[in-house]
């Protein structure tokens, strides 16, 4: 257990319709990141929260949202999903921004299917 | 904006021999981290071994070392006594230090395309 936790792990759902995927970061951990894992894309940073609020954006559709709460759990966002949402979604934490020597912590990812 | 390359989809080795993965990147930052990542049949972001740009010396951590060429803007893993269990797919990663002298701006990761890397017995 990485001590980044996301739920739900599989999720099928349909074109057209919204999903959120839940992340919360590892105990005393304030940035919470958003990547997307797909066969064509690879791996691709979609989003940065710290300490509540929007750090950095990376790939992220406008289709696509996030919130990190008061308690540091985050939430992103998919609406409007299409067959090429379908794909990993991670969550990482770190401590803080510029601690960049000691990587991220992932969560085991959700997988979302869309059909 | 920095990119990543692993230039070999697939590897292959003999349980025991020692791998080697390629990476390289391009940035225009002096100050930055590698990274190499694990993501086994499971889906777990494994972190490998990491390496701050400014030190020389490479990387180490029991079985996996790297090959670390500022200039050449290299950064290969080297896998010694392959073992079964580090069947996987292993991700090149860049993250930027810049956040050392601006004190903000997004510190996400850049990953490669990724090795699959197969342990035959």
């Amino acid at each position: 257990d990485s001590g980044v936790t996301q739920t739900p792990k599989h999720l099928i759902t349909a074109t057209g319709q919204r999903v959120t995927l839940r992340c919360s970061p590892r105990s005393g951990d304030l940035s919470v990141y958003w990547y997307q894992q797909s066969l064509d894309q690879g791996l691709q940073f979609l989003i940065q929260y710290y300490n509540g609020e929007e750090r950095a954006k990376g790939n992220i559709l406008e289709r696509f949202s996030a919130q990190q709460f008061p308690d540091l759990h985050s939430e992103l966002n998919l609406s409007s999903l299409e067959l090429g949402d379908s794909a990993l979604y991670f969550c990482a934490s770190s401590h803080q921004p510029g601690t960049g020597g000691y990587g991220y912590t992932f969560g085991s990812g959700t997988r979302l299917t869309v059909v | 904006a920095q990119t990543v390359t692993q230039s070999q989809p697939e590897m292959s080795v003999q349980e025991a021999e020692t791998v080697t993965l390629s990476c390289t990147y391009d940035t225009s930052e002096s100050d930055y981290y590698l990274f190499w990542y694990k993501q086994p049949p499971s889906r777990q972001m494994i972190l490998v071994i990491r390496q701050e740009a400014y030190k020389q010396q490479n990387a180490t951590e029991n079985r996996f070392s790297v090959n670390f060429q500022k200039a050449a803007k290299s950064f290969s893993l080297k896998i010694s006594d392959s073992q079964l269990g580090d069947a996987a797919m292993y991700f090149c990663a860049y993250r930027t230090d810049r956040l050392r002298y601006s004190g903000g701006g997004a510190d996400g990761l850049t990953f490669g395309k990724g090795t699959h890397l197969i342990i035959q017995p």
